[in-house]
């Protein structure tokens, strides 16, 4: 049980570049959940999906963030033309079932450091 | 609006010293969690609760939702512990609606030997 992954662990990007970050959940695991976190603070929620199904994505920004997931393949976010204050550690996390349950806690990736030059 | 508030923000003790941290939120929740963040690494899940108490460990995580406060306890610490410890809330909601978790800002943890 690989847990789950997100790749790359470190990225670089020069401002007005593309970032995409992936994030594989873990087996069995249907339901992905992306925060970012900014220096100095806390986590913050940015959007959850479902297989093929974006859900709540209250926490994304209007422009240049997307999020995907789809049927086969890990889930994306992609942040477009990138700018200084888009460096951020993103972490994904996965839960089995809707967090509605009481029962299912989430697991965490090791997030993706995201550094725009 | 959900607030998540920790205390302390920072502390700093000495090997074997029986720890605290607290978390208080403004909202009726469905479920507490703690995490742990060490430096440069990922986050580890250490306790969903959403009553009473658990413990795993010399880890020991309490909850009164009447008061809606959370303690996280460390019993014979260890600079192994140091680390950031983090809480988040799953805020209660009617029919649908975000599914996210509301995150402390963390307490910063160091541990001396």
């Amino acid at each position: 049980n690989a847990g789950v992954m997100q790749n790359p662990r470190h990225l670089v990007r020069r401002r007005g570049q593309e970032a995409r970050l992936r994030c594989s959940p873990m087996k069995g695991h249907s339901h992905v959940y992306w925060y970012r976190q900014l220096p100095e603070e806390g986590l913050k929620f940015m959007v959850y999906l479902q297989k093929e199904n974006i859900i709540d994505e209250s926490g994304m920004p209007k422009e240049r963030f997307s999020a995907e997931f789809p049927k086969e393949g890990p889930s994306i976010l992609r942040i477009q033309q990138v700018v200084r204050g888009d460096s951020a550690a993103y972490f994904c996390a996965s839960s089995p079932l809707s967090g509605a349950t009481l029962y299912y806690g989430y697991t965490f990736g090791s997030g993706t450091r995201l550094t725009v030059v | 609006k959900n607030e998540v508030e920790q205390s302390p923000q920072n502390l700093t003790a000495q090997e074997g010293e029986f720890i605290t941290i607290n978390c208080s939120y403004s909202v009726g929740i469905s479920a507490l969690h703690w995490l742990q963040q060490h430096p440069g690494g990922g986050i580890v899940s250490l306790f969903m609760l959403s009553s009473g108490k658990k413990k795993h460990g010399r880890l020991i995580a309490t909850i009164n939702i009447q008061e809606k406060h959370s303690s996280l306890h460390i019993t014979a610490s260890h600079p192994r512990d140091s680390a950031v410890y983090i809480c988040a809330v799953r805020a209660m909601y009617s029919g649908g609606g975000a599914d996210g978790l509301t995150f402390g800002k963390g307490t910063h943890l160091i541990i001396q030997p």
